[in-house]
């Protein structure tokens, strides 16, 4: 399967934006690109899935480039509830979701 | 609309011992999966059901079994029970099995301890 790459840790404060990049040089066709996010002894919550391009919901934005060999993550204006662990995953609409190790955010007042 | 419900949310085991984890879906949703989560080695995929048949299986050892019952509530068992088993298990459920945009709706956990 195919493996993503993304910061271990990211700080930043109440309000910014908060972009996060994650790297899948070897992303195959059928895989989308898909961010869950995960707190503390809880599971993690879906945010976010593309394939090509630009996907924006409620939450966050998703960028892909024209190659999709990597994606970024926008957080808008974080608050301190942020603070979480931001997987990135290919998903090839099977179920067997791989997990890497995350991003850990840390939003400060 | 109920979230996927774990039962039981603690649990603590002696080495040797098996367990049994039960997950409830989300009412329609017929796909249930099983993660484990350890601070070493991160979440790992366990194994899928959907329609009462197991259609995915991670790389865990035999010691590790599940099922799904014709209402798609799932448990999952795992025998002589060793002390690496100490992890956080999540059950994760969607509508169907596979497919585009198939998101998964993850519970809270079990956190189950061996001692």
């Amino acid at each position: 399967l195919a493996k993503t790459t993304q910061p271990i840790s990211m700080d930043s404060y109440e309000g910014q934006e908060v972009n996060i990049t994650c790297s899948h040089n070897n992303i195959a066709t059928n895989d989308y690109i898909t961010w869950y996010q995960q707190f503390p002894s809880q599971g993690p919550r879906f945010i976010i899935q593309g394939y090509k391009t630009k996907v924006t919901n409620e939450v966050a934005s998703l960028f892909i480039p024209a190659d999709r060999k990597s994606s970024t993550l926008s957080l808008p204006r974080v608050s301190l509830s942020d603070t979480a662990v931001y997987y990135c995953l290919l998903n090839t609409g099977f179920q067997k979701l791989v997990f890497g190790t995350g991003t850990r955010l840390l939003v400060s007042p | 609309k109920a979230g996927v419900t774990q039962t039981p949310r603690y649990l603590i085991k002696t080495r040797g011992q098996q367990v049994t984890l039960s997950c409830s879906p989300i009412s329609g949703h017929r796909s249930v999966s099983w993660y484990q989560q350890t601070p070493g080695q991160g979440l790992q995929f366990l194994f899928e059901y959907f329609s009462e048949t197991q259609r995915n299986k991670g790389n865990f050892p035999g010691r590790f079994s599940g099922r799904q019952f014709s209402n798609s509530r799932s448990e999952m068992n795992v025998s002589t029970l060793e002390l690496g088993d100490s992890a956080l298990y999540l059950c994760a459920s969607s509508p169907t099995s596979g497919g585009m945009y198939n998101e998964q709706f993850f519970g809270p956990g079990t956190r189950l301890t061996v001692l």
